[in-house]
């Protein structure tokens, strides 16, 4: 089955404790992307691959690093986590991003809660 | 302005009623546009894509009008499983939003019995 896996659900961690969101896709999908989405805020990106060691800033990286050493993983690494980085993270890939045909597929998501 | 802009809702409806969404976007130049569907908790799943001559699948239509940076989905015969949330996004082009997805609110639908 073609799917987008992230782990872990759900993690409740302490502030300043490093973790990191693994997110692998079975599509070959060159792009990757890691979205969070907040009441009121909506989707937003953090981060987006275009392929293998190609990484570039989204929309709110600050806080965030990522990294694409192989082409179906995509992890998302919080060094040092703050409460306001407590939100649910999706992780999304695509075969070819600005073509209608193809949409992006979403991993099941990761409810991060900082304490 | 937002990138794009969705009414939020909620929509409340009985089954088997008609009801559509609107959602506009400031970019002109955006290149691709979609209608996901997103359940409570649980991630945006693709529901269509939307071309410029309208495309149809199902109850679902959804239409593109580029010259007013439009978009619409209409649901026909509306279904309690219907119930979720429905996004509105758009792809820009391409430079430093490559890629990117500008995802609307979303707009909230109950379907009720």
């Amino acid at each position: 089955e073609a799917q987008v896996t992230q782990n872990p659900r759900y993690l409740i961690t302490v502030t300043g404790k490093k973790l990191t969101v693994t997110c692998s896709q079975n599509m070959n999908h060159e792009y990757m992307s890691w979205y969070r989405q907040d009441p009121g805020l909506g989707l937003r990106q953090i981060y987006y691959s275009m392929n293998v060691e190609v990484t570039d800033k989204g929309d709110v990286p600050e806080g965030y690093k990522v990294s694409r050493k192989e082409k179906r993983n995509f992890p998302l690494i919080l060094e040092s986590p703050s409460p306001n980085q407590t939100s649910l993270y999706f992780c999304a890939s695509t075969q070819a991003p600005g073509l209608s045909n193809y949409g992006y597929t979403f991993g099941s998501g990761t409810r991060l809660t900082v304490v | 302005r937002k990138e794009v802009e969705q009414d939020p809702g909620p929509f409340n409806v009985p089954e088997g009623a008609t009801v559509a969404f609107n959602c506009t976007y400031s970019n002109s130049a955006s290149q691709s546009f979609f209608w996901y569907r997103q359940d409570c908790r649980k991630e945006p799943k693709l529901l269509m894509s939307v071309y410029s001559s309208g495309n149809e699948d199902g109850r679902f239509t959804a239409q593109l009008n580029r010259a007013s940076q439009y978009i619409s989905l209409l649901i026909r015969d509306s279904k309690l499983s219907d119930s979720a949330t429905y996004l509105c996004v758009v792809n820009p082009p391409g430079g430093t939003s490559y890629g990117k997805l500008t995802f609307g609110q979303g707009t909230i639908l109950t379907v009720h019995p």
